[in-house]
Protein backbone atom coordinates (compact mmCIF):
# COMPACT_ATOMS: atom_id res chain seq x y z
CA UNK A 1 0.00 0.00 0.00
CA UNK A 2 0.82 3.45 -1.01
CA UNK A 3 1.66 5.60 2.17
CA UNK A 4 2.86 9.66 2.29
CA UNK A 5 3.32 10.87 5.79
CA UNK A 6 3.96 13.74 6.48
CA UNK A 7 5.65 15.53 9.37
CA UNK A 8 3.14 17.29 12.15
CA UNK A 9 2.01 21.14 12.87
CA UNK A 10 4.67 24.26 13.05
CA UNK A 11 4.57 27.25 14.13
CA UNK A 12 6.89 29.00 13.54
CA UNK A 13 7.60 33.64 13.85
CA UNK A 14 7.87 35.30 10.74
CA UNK A 15 11.62 35.45 9.29
CA UNK A 16 12.18 31.68 10.97
CA UNK A 17 13.77 29.19 8.97
CA UNK A 18 11.25 25.84 8.10
CA UNK A 19 11.71 22.33 6.94
CA UNK A 20 8.69 20.05 6.62
CA UNK A 21 9.12 16.41 5.34
CA UNK A 22 7.09 13.41 3.48
CA UNK A 23 8.04 9.97 3.67
CA UNK A 24 7.37 7.71 1.04
CA UNK A 25 6.54 3.67 1.06
CA UNK A 26 5.06 0.85 -0.35
CA UNK A 27 6.54 2.10 -3.85
CA UNK A 28 10.06 2.85 -5.15
CA UNK A 29 10.29 6.24 -3.85
CA UNK A 30 13.45 7.08 -6.10
CA UNK A 31 11.65 6.61 -9.40
CA UNK A 32 8.08 8.14 -8.50
CA UNK A 33 7.72 12.17 -9.40
CA UNK A 34 6.75 13.74 -5.75
CA UNK A 35 5.04 16.92 -5.32
CA UNK A 36 3.90 19.54 -2.86
CA UNK A 37 0.27 21.81 -2.82
CA UNK A 38 -0.90 24.33 -0.69
CA UNK A 39 -4.26 25.11 0.70
CA UNK A 40 -4.88 27.98 2.58
CA UNK A 41 -7.75 26.65 5.03
CA UNK A 42 -11.00 27.41 3.12
CA UNK A 43 -9.19 27.80 0.11
CA UNK A 44 -8.57 26.87 -3.39
CA UNK A 45 -5.02 23.89 -4.05
CA UNK A 46 -2.09 25.59 -5.13
CA UNK A 47 0.70 23.69 -7.42
CA UNK A 48 4.26 24.65 -5.85
CA UNK A 49 6.26 22.19 -7.48
CA UNK A 50 7.72 18.53 -8.21
CA UNK A 51 10.81 16.54 -7.79
CA UNK A 52 11.64 13.24 -9.21
CA UNK A 53 14.12 11.84 -6.69
CA UNK A 54 16.38 9.81 -8.38
CA UNK A 55 18.30 12.44 -9.54
CA UNK A 56 16.64 15.45 -7.66
CA UNK A 57 15.42 17.13 -11.22
CA UNK A 58 12.84 20.34 -9.25
CA UNK A 59 9.99 21.86 -11.14
CA UNK A 60 8.55 24.93 -10.02
CA UNK A 61 5.26 26.71 -10.54
CA UNK A 62 6.25 30.52 -10.97
CA UNK A 63 4.53 31.43 -8.25
CA UNK A 64 6.54 29.58 -5.60
CA UNK A 65 10.00 29.87 -7.88
CA UNK A 66 12.39 31.42 -5.25
CA UNK A 67 9.89 31.20 -2.25
CA UNK A 68 10.50 27.83 -1.56
CA UNK A 69 12.96 25.18 -2.02
CA UNK A 70 11.93 21.67 -2.83
CA UNK A 71 14.40 18.53 -1.90
CA UNK A 72 14.59 14.45 -1.21
CA UNK A 73 16.62 11.89 0.01
CA UNK A 74 16.26 8.96 -2.05
CA UNK A 75 17.88 7.10 0.43
CA UNK A 76 15.56 7.58 3.04
CA UNK A 77 12.67 7.98 1.06
CA UNK A 78 11.54 11.30 1.99
CA UNK A 79 10.88 14.76 0.26
CA UNK A 80 11.06 18.01 1.79
CA UNK A 81 9.70 21.26 1.59
CA UNK A 82 11.87 24.28 3.08
CA UNK A 83 11.70 27.87 3.51
CA UNK A 84 14.57 30.36 4.52
CA UNK A 85 12.55 32.83 6.14
CA UNK A 86 8.76 32.38 6.53
CA UNK A 87 5.93 34.95 6.32
CA UNK A 88 2.61 35.02 7.50
CA UNK A 89 1.25 34.42 3.78
CA UNK A 90 2.94 31.29 4.21
CA UNK A 91 0.44 30.11 6.39
CA UNK A 92 -1.41 27.40 4.91
CA UNK A 93 -1.73 23.79 4.99
CA UNK A 94 0.71 21.43 2.95
CA UNK A 95 0.41 18.63 1.43
CA UNK A 96 2.97 16.36 -0.54
CA UNK A 97 1.21 14.13 -3.35
CA UNK A 98 2.70 11.04 -5.49
CA UNK A 99 2.58 11.15 -9.30
CA UNK A 100 0.17 8.70 -10.79
CA UNK A 101 1.93 8.60 -14.45
CA UNK A 102 5.21 6.74 -13.18
CA UNK A 103 8.31 8.01 -14.54
CA UNK A 104 6.24 11.59 -16.44
CA UNK A 105 6.96 15.19 -14.92
CA UNK A 106 3.37 16.17 -16.04
CA UNK A 107 0.70 13.88 -14.38
CA UNK A 108 -1.87 13.71 -12.06
CA UNK A 109 -1.48 12.93 -7.71
CA UNK A 110 -2.34 9.39 -6.99
CA UNK A 111 -1.75 9.39 -3.55
CA UNK A 112 -1.60 12.15 -1.11
CA UNK A 113 -0.22 12.58 2.43
CA UNK A 114 -2.26 13.55 5.41
CA UNK A 115 -1.16 17.28 5.34
CA UNK A 116 0.96 19.67 7.35
CA UNK A 117 -0.56 23.15 9.42
CA UNK A 118 2.00 25.58 9.27
CA UNK A 119 1.12 28.34 11.21
CA UNK A 120 3.33 31.81 10.82
CA UNK A 121 2.46 34.46 13.29
CA UNK A 122 4.34 36.76 15.30
CA UNK B 1 0.15 29.46 -17.15
CA UNK B 2 -3.71 27.50 -17.76
CA UNK B 3 -6.50 28.91 -15.83
CA UNK B 4 -9.04 26.47 -14.91
CA UNK B 5 -12.24 28.28 -13.99
CA UNK B 6 -15.22 25.81 -12.15
CA UNK B 7 -18.19 26.20 -12.32
CA UNK B 8 -20.62 26.78 -10.28
CA UNK B 9 -19.25 28.24 -6.89
CA UNK B 10 -21.63 26.18 -4.92
CA UNK B 11 -24.01 23.60 -6.10
CA UNK B 12 -26.87 23.49 -3.86
CA UNK B 13 -28.77 19.43 -4.90
CA UNK B 14 -30.29 16.95 -3.17
CA UNK B 15 -29.74 13.02 -2.87
CA UNK B 16 -30.34 11.19 -5.41
CA UNK B 17 -30.08 14.07 -8.03
CA UNK B 18 -27.96 14.52 -10.89
CA UNK B 19 -25.19 17.07 -9.90
CA UNK B 20 -23.01 18.08 -13.56
CA UNK B 21 -20.42 20.56 -12.31
CA UNK B 22 -17.78 22.49 -15.04
CA UNK B 23 -14.22 23.20 -15.60
CA UNK B 24 -12.76 25.82 -18.58
CA UNK B 25 -9.94 25.93 -19.71
CA UNK B 26 -7.88 29.05 -20.83
CA UNK B 27 -6.11 27.03 -23.17
CA UNK B 28 -6.39 23.88 -24.80
CA UNK B 29 -5.17 20.97 -22.68
CA UNK B 30 -4.37 18.40 -25.41
CA UNK B 31 -4.18 14.95 -24.14
CA UNK B 32 -7.03 15.49 -22.17
CA UNK B 33 -4.81 15.54 -19.22
CA UNK B 34 -7.26 16.52 -16.69
CA UNK B 35 -8.19 15.18 -12.80
CA UNK B 36 -10.67 15.95 -11.01
CA UNK B 37 -10.90 15.51 -6.75
CA UNK B 38 -13.16 15.07 -4.07
CA UNK B 39 -12.05 16.78 -0.88
CA UNK B 40 -14.02 16.23 2.39
CA UNK B 41 -13.37 18.58 5.47
CA UNK B 42 -9.97 17.48 7.32
CA UNK B 43 -9.43 15.56 4.85
CA UNK B 44 -6.38 15.27 2.25
CA UNK B 45 -8.10 15.51 -1.75
CA UNK B 46 -8.92 12.00 -3.13
CA UNK B 47 -8.83 11.67 -6.90
CA UNK B 48 -11.40 10.77 -8.87
CA UNK B 49 -11.19 11.07 -12.30
CA UNK B 50 -7.57 11.00 -14.94
CA UNK B 51 -6.87 11.87 -18.43
CA UNK B 52 -10.40 13.67 -18.78
CA UNK B 53 -13.16 10.39 -18.53
CA UNK B 54 -10.47 7.36 -16.52
CA UNK B 55 -11.85 6.67 -12.94
CA UNK B 56 -9.40 6.04 -10.51
CA UNK B 57 -9.34 2.75 -8.58
CA UNK B 58 -11.88 2.00 -6.39
CA UNK B 59 -14.13 5.29 -7.87
CA UNK B 60 -18.17 4.11 -8.16
CA UNK B 61 -19.14 4.30 -11.55
CA UNK B 62 -21.54 7.08 -10.75
CA UNK B 63 -18.69 9.45 -11.32
CA UNK B 64 -17.93 10.05 -14.78
CA UNK B 65 -15.70 12.66 -16.72
CA UNK B 66 -16.10 14.16 -20.19
CA UNK B 67 -14.80 16.41 -22.25
CA UNK B 68 -11.91 17.66 -24.22
CA UNK B 69 -9.75 21.00 -25.24
CA UNK B 70 -10.87 23.92 -23.22
CA UNK B 71 -14.36 22.56 -21.51
CA UNK B 72 -14.85 19.27 -18.99
CA UNK B 73 -17.08 18.22 -16.54
CA UNK B 74 -17.73 15.88 -13.92
CA UNK B 75 -20.82 13.78 -13.49
CA UNK B 76 -22.15 12.46 -10.86
CA UNK B 77 -25.44 10.54 -11.58
CA UNK B 78 -26.96 9.76 -8.28
CA UNK B 79 -26.07 11.85 -5.30
CA UNK B 80 -24.86 9.57 -2.54
CA UNK B 81 -24.74 11.42 0.88
CA UNK B 82 -21.40 10.82 1.30
CA UNK B 83 -20.68 12.83 -2.20
CA UNK B 84 -21.05 16.38 -0.35
CA UNK B 85 -18.06 17.70 -1.08
CA UNK B 86 -15.80 19.66 -2.65
CA UNK B 87 -14.40 18.86 -6.33
CA UNK B 88 -11.27 20.38 -7.65
CA UNK B 89 -10.37 19.50 -11.20
CA UNK B 90 -6.37 20.04 -12.41
CA UNK B 91 -4.79 20.17 -15.39
CA UNK B 92 -1.62 18.90 -16.16
CA UNK B 93 -0.55 19.08 -19.80
CA UNK B 94 1.73 22.29 -18.93
CA UNK B 95 2.85 22.53 -15.49
CA UNK B 96 -0.06 21.92 -14.05
CA UNK B 97 -2.74 24.05 -12.04
CA UNK B 98 -5.74 23.60 -10.06
CA UNK B 99 -9.72 24.96 -10.58
CA UNK B 100 -11.21 26.73 -7.77
CA UNK B 101 -13.38 23.97 -6.66
CA UNK B 102 -17.16 23.66 -6.65
CA UNK B 103 -18.73 22.75 -2.95
CA UNK B 104 -21.29 20.54 -3.78
CA UNK B 105 -23.83 21.10 -1.17
CA UNK B 106 -26.84 19.70 0.61
CA UNK B 107 -30.21 21.88 -0.56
Amino acid sequence: EVQLVQSGAEVKKPGESLKISCKGSGYTFATSWIGWVRQVPGKGLEWMGIIYPDDSDIRYSPSFQGQVTISADKSIGTAYLQWNSVKASDTALYYCARHGRAGYSNSYFESWGQGTLVTVSS
Amino acid sequence: EIVLTQSPGTLPLSPGERATLSCRASQSVTSNYLAWYQQKPGQAPRLLIYGASTRAAGIPDRFSGSGSGTDFTLTISSLEPEDFAVYFCQQYHRSSTFGQGTTVEIK
